[in-house]
């Protein structure tokens, strides 16, 4: 079936600096991949769309500053976190449809700012 | 309100009993998902439900759409501790445009303990 990754699966990071969390879809091609982020025992928010070779579509109230989404092929989008601050500490999933609907999810990052 | 109220928060049950976990949504759905979680992992695809009435089954687990497209149940047979898990109901709430709208909006989860 199709995959969905995720690299890193962890990452720590000091206040201030940026993140890149990678999403690849290994065995199909993905025009459209979704960003979503969890905090501890709470559910999925979906933060972004991530469309190939346009620009990301961003849910209200992320700010498409702080998460900078791009998907410059059809198998990779990238989130980076820029200038992270401990409130940015979190899970962060994407997710990419397969050919018959299905979707597919990454493994995760989690990401711990100090 | 919630848009997706998944029921219940949390079960406990013994090895080899059945459960139910439902998730219900106060609009018609035009997709349904099921994902199973464990903590701070990624999420894997169960089932995906699309008409209304459809079941679908995958080993011993069943998921259900009613009729109306607005409740959906997933159902475990003869429960094992391999089922533990976050089960996670995620709905498709707007129709698709350009048929890529995949914009899933989660239940709270359920948590499952099977006890052996």
């Amino acid at each position: 079936g199709a995959v969905v990754s995720q690299h890193p699966s962890w990452v720590i990071c000091k206040s201030g600096t940026s993140v890149k969390i990678e999403c690849r879809s290994l065995d199909f091609q993905a025009t459209t991949m979704f960003w979503y982020r969890q905090f501890p025992k709470q559910s999925l928010m979906l933060m972004a769309t991530s469309n190939e070779g346009s620009k990301a579509t961003y849910e209200q109230g992320v700010e498409k500053d702080k998460f900078l989404i791009n998907h410059a092929s059809l198998t990779l989008s990238t989130l980076t976190v820029t200038s992270a601050h401990p409130e940015d500490s979190s899970f962060y999933i994407c997710s990419a449809s397969g050919r018959l609907g299905e979707l597919f999810f990454g493994e995760g990052s989690r990401l711990t700012v100090l | 309100s919630q848009e997706l109220e998944q029921s219940p928060q949390s079960l406990i049950v013994q090895e080899g009993k059945n459960l139910t976990i439902n998730c219900t949504s106060s609009k018609t759905l035009y997709g349904l998902y099921w994902y199973k979680q464990k903590y701070g992992e990624g999420l894997i695809f169960l089932m995906m439900l699309q008409k209304g009435g459809e079941e679908k089954s995958h080993e011993k687990i069943t998921a259900k759409l009613d009729e109306k497209k607005q409740q959906s149940s997933l159902h475990i047979t003869a429960s094992q501790p391999s089922h533990a898990g976050i089960y996670l109901c995620g709905a498709d709430m707007l129709p698709r445009s350009g048929g890529s709208n995949y914009k899933l909006t989660f239940g709270k989860g359920t948590l499952l303990t099977v006890n052996p």
